[in-house]
């Protein structure tokens, strides 16, 4: 079974362009979540899909950032001006459906590692 | 206070020892513990998962968890050199299906021949 891949593996831009980052899950898997990490920094939320739905945003740091999950497959995740503080490796997870009561299982992706100079 | 804490490291032991990983969370309400392994580079690997207080042992790793003292702490044996990597601990809020990981800032952990 392939594991979450993601796209590019590494991206250097310009402060003020835009970049796309994608990500795609296990297959079968409904949830599907972006997380951030800035250097030095823990992994942040950003935010989670239940099939195409945003089910928590709470973590977008703000309206620059805009994710899709257009038909509950993949995701993009666009940045759009990028500023230098976007910098950092951002991951996608996914994990199944599960029974409420315990937490799910989230497997990760490799990461896309986003230089904005 | 960070939500989830653990000592950054660098934790070493010699090969064979064991490795004790420790993390501490301020929630409460935490439902759900992991432990993740990352490589340099690479993403984090699920290790092990811990809901109930006590331990759960899986080959050559042990979790413990206990919710009173709000600490849940990995316990690697016989600790292997490939075993070096950063561990990162993540805890779940809540009961839905699906909730968000808060994670700490992980614990390098150097295992020398």
């Amino acid at each position: 079974e392939a594991g979450v891949t993601q796209f590019p593996s590494h991206s250097v831009i310009e402060k003020g362009q835009t970049v796309t980052l994608r990500c795609d899950p296990i297959s079968g898997h409904d949830n599907l979540y972006w997380y951030r990490r800035v250097m030095g920094k823990e992994i942040k939320f950003l935010l989670h899909f239940v099939k195409e739905s945003k089910q928590d945003e709470s973590g977008m740091p703000n309206n620059r950032f805009l994710a899709e999950r257009t038909g509950g497959t993949y995701s993009t995740l666009k940045v759009q001006p990028a500023e230098l503080e976007d910098s950092g490796v951002y991951f996608c997870a996914s994990s199944q459906n599960r029974v409420k009561g315990v937490g799910d299982t989230q497997y990760f992706g490799p990461g896309t590692r986003l230089t904005v100079l | 206070q960070k939500e989830v804490e653990q000592n950054s490291g660098p934790l070493s032991v010699p090969e064979g020892a064991i490795a004790s990983l420790n993390c501490t969370y301020s929630d409460r309400g935490s439902q759900s513990f992991f432990w993740y392994r990352q490589y340099s580079g690479k993403s984090p690997e699920l290790i092990m998962f811990i809901y109930s207080n006590g331990d759960k042992e899986d080959g050559r790793f042990t979790a413990q968890l206990n919710k009173a003292s709000q600490y849940v702490s990995l316990l690697i044996r016989d600790s292997q050199p490939s075993d070096s990597a950063t561990y990162l601990c993540a805890v779940n809020v809540g009961n839905n299906a699906g909730n968000m990981l808060t994670f700490g800032g992980g614990t390098r952990l150097m295992v020398k021949p």
